[in-house]
């Protein structure tokens, strides 16, 4: 059965420190991969999205970029962080088929002091 | 473009009653349909999918799904509420028409069950 694994499960940093959140997919291949923020338990807002290694695509503009290294491998980074990029990151993955659903990590609970 | 609204921020209802949480939808073409839960500090888990064939959807925990084409609705509902049932749900349409497969939420709605 395919799992996903999100880490750390929280976070606290401080401002203008860099970022890295890590997702991993097992038992899939050539997954579609999400990153989300999530604000004060709420809408969530798409972040990034992969279809492939090394191609991703951007929703939103911000200091936030992601890397695509290997298939089931999905990276967060930042290189300063502000306080608005508090919040909680949720990575999903799902297959490249209309029908199929997204399935989500457990998510990282970013605090940024 | 392609949405979804969830028009109740929060529904309360009490233990061992029927639940409602509703959901429209706006798309061209034929929809896909999802929806999910998600409890305190944990991601979203997906309870069931519309793609077509019978309007009424069973999915996990008990919960099922109507589609109604004509009022473009998605609505979730339960026969008997469990206070465990107490979570944030959300509706989703997948987008189909940008060519890249996301998908698009609504706003969640907050169920309280109340023992």
């Amino acid at each position: 059965s395919q799992t996903i694994h999100q880490w750390p499960a929280t976070l606290v940093q401080p401002v203008g420190s860099p970022l890295s959140l890590e997702c991993t997919v097992e038992g899939t291949s050539n997954p579609n991969l999400y990153w989300y923020r999530q604000a004060a338990g709420r809408g969530l807002q798409l972040l990034f999205y992969s279809v492939g290694i090394g191609q991703i695509s951007s929703e939103v503009p911000q200091n936030l970029s992601a890397s695509r290294p290997q298939d089931r491998q999905f990276i967060l980074s930042s290189k300063k962080l502000l306080l608005s990029d508090s919040g909680f990151y949720l990575c999903a993955w799902s297959k490249g088929i209309l029908d199929q659903p997204q399935h989500f990590g457990d998510g990282t609970r970013l605090s940024i002091l | 473009a392609q949405s979804v609204a969830q028009p109740e921020d929060q529904v309360n209802v009490a233990e061992g009653n029927p639940l409602t949480v509703k959901c429209t939808y706006s798309v061209s073409g034929n929809p896909y349909l999802f929806w999910y839960v998600q409890y305190p500090n944990r991601g979203l888990q997906f309870l069931l999918k519309y793609i077509t064939g019978d309007n009424l959807v069973k999915g996990s925990y008990g919960f099922e799904a109507e589609f109604n084409k004509s009022q473009t609705s998605f609505h979730l509902k339960k026969p008997s509420a469990l206070v465990s049932d107490s979570a944030l749900y959300f509706c989703a349409v997948r987008d189909i028409t940008s060519g890249t497969y996301k998908y698009i939420f609504g706003t969640g709605t907050r169920l309280k069950v109340l023992a």
